[in-house]
């Protein structure tokens, strides 16, 4: 079966930095996102990876190794703002997105 | 103005009843989608639409319709509304395989 593993909650302190890892099992890959979603709202768009190393946007990097089948987002200079759910996603060999149960990020000051 | 909407953001109702949900997305997509958040946060792909033609289907009972009268626009109606399916709906869309944009939620309550 196709699986996604992230942890189910992690604490941080502010203006650190934390590292949310996701391993996946997937039929195929095609390509890796990571989303952002705030209590009762919807997810928003993080990053994008489909070939293996580090992308840098800002305070967020995440970073994928598809020989692992293995990835993590990079989360610099913390605010309480960043107290969210991150969600892993791979799309599969047939453009099917499968979703991981999301890592709950607890911003402490 | 808002990428992707639907209505309403909050629906309480009554077991067996039958309630629909629209959506619209103003991004010129190619693909919609309708997503399932249940309270464990999973979430979970009902359907996808592409140029008005269902390309996926997970194993949704089919008290689920979608209905999707242009690109623009993916509807839910919901028959004979159960407990269990009290959740967060989400409407998404995409263009060619990339991020997914979502709407910001209907939340159902069935009582």
């Amino acid at each position: 079966g196709q699986n996604i593993d992230q942890p189910t909650e992690m604490t941080a302190t502010e203006g650190a930095i934390v590292q949310i890892n996701c391993t996946y099992q997937t039929s195929g890959f095609n390509g890796l996102f990571w989303y952002q979603q705030h209590a009762g709202e919807a997810p928003t768009f993080l990053s994008y990876n489909v070939l293996d190393g580090l992308e840098e946007k800002g305070r967020f990097s995440s970073f994928l190794s598809r020989s692992k089948g293995y990835s993590y987002l990079l989360l610099k200079e913390l605010q309480m703002k960043d107290s969210a759910s991150y969600l892993c996603a791979v799309i599969d060999s047939n453009y099917q997105l499968i979703w991981g149960a999301g890592t709950k990020l607890i911003i402490k000051p | 103005d808002t990428a992707v909407s639907q209505t309403p953001k909050y629906l309480v109702t009554q077991m067996g009843n039958d309630k629909s949900i629209k959506c619209e997305q103003n991004l010129g997509h190619d693909t919609m989608y309708w997503y399932k958040q249940d309270s464990k946060k999973f979430l979970k792909i009902m359907f996808s639409y592409n140029n008005k033609e269902l390309i996926i289907n997970e194993t949704v009972p089919n008290r689920f319709s979608p209905k999707s009268p242009d690109k623009a626009h993916l509807n839910l109606h919901i028959n004979s509304l159960e407990l269990g399916d009290s959740a967060v709906y989400f409407c998404a869309s995409s263009q060619g395989g990339r991020e997914l944009f979502f709407g910001e939620g209907s939340r159902l309550t069935v009582l």
